[in-house]
């Protein structure tokens, strides 16, 4: 059974940089599909932020791929994502991710990030 | 690039049958999408991945009540025989060789 678990601070000073890690347990990240980012700002749906293969190829959001690097540790079995120069518009739930097949097939549980002086 | 279209409510009595639906955007009806199933305060659940010719395929554990169907650029979830446990968003998903798109989710109320 594949497990997915996001950690990384909960809160981001405003122009700073969001850092989170998703580690995963039950199944190698280097037979994923994708390894995948994906927020959901409060009240609102979900919103793809970018994603990285287990070749290292990655695709990001037009809307935020100038802030945005999604990359993996296969050692560790974990893939991060950093989000540069944040505002409140960046204030979400984040969520780590896994597809097989195309589809996001794993979810992670999900960790609030506020920002905020 | 795809966008997936849904209607941002339902609602439907308890025991009775629902369907939902997402449209994918001009020129994209034969995607491939999946649905998820979002409970309030909850993570996003995979429910199943729906083929255009209306071949579907279900995530472990996810009721027989649930189910898949297809008309032209239309992707239908049924649920039938519903229960309170099923009032969530349903948010639809699909992608390409350099994008993913979440549909902005149907929220579901059982009467």
């Amino acid at each position: 059974q594949v497990q997915l678990q996001e950690s990384g601070p909960g809160l981001v000073k405003p122009s700073g940089t969001l850092s989170l890690t998703c580690g995963v347990s039950g199944g190698s990240i280097s037979s994923s599909d994708w390894c995948i980012w994906v927020r959901q700002p409060p009240g609102r749906g979900l919103e793809w932020i970018g994603e990285i293969s287990h070749r290292g190829s990655t695709s990001y959001n037009p809307s935020i791929k100038s802030r945005v690097i999604v990359s993996q540790d296969k050692p560790k079995n974990q893939f991060s994502l950093e989000l540069t120069s944040v505002t409140a518009a960046d204030t979400a739930v984040y969520y780590c991710a896994r597809s097989e097949g195309g589809s996001v097939v794993y979810w992670g549980q999900g960790i609030l990030v506020t920002v905020s002086s | 690039q795809p966008v997936l279209t849904q209607s941002s409510s339902a609602s439907a009595s308890l025991g009775s049958s629902v369907k939902l639906t997402c449209t994918l955007s001009s020129g994209h009806s034969s995607y491939i999408i999946a649905w998820h199933q979002q409970q309030p305060g909850k993570a996003p659940r995979y429910l199943m991945r729906l083929e255009g010719s209306g071949s579907y395929t279900k995530g472990s554990g996810v009721p027989d009540r649930f189910s898949g169907s297809t008309s032209g650029a239309d992707r239908y979830l049924t649920i039938s025989n519903l229960q309170f446990e099923d009032e969530a968003d349903y948010c639809c998903e699909t992608w390409d060789s350099n994008t993913r798109v979440f549909g902005g989710g149907t929220k579901l109320t059982v009467l």
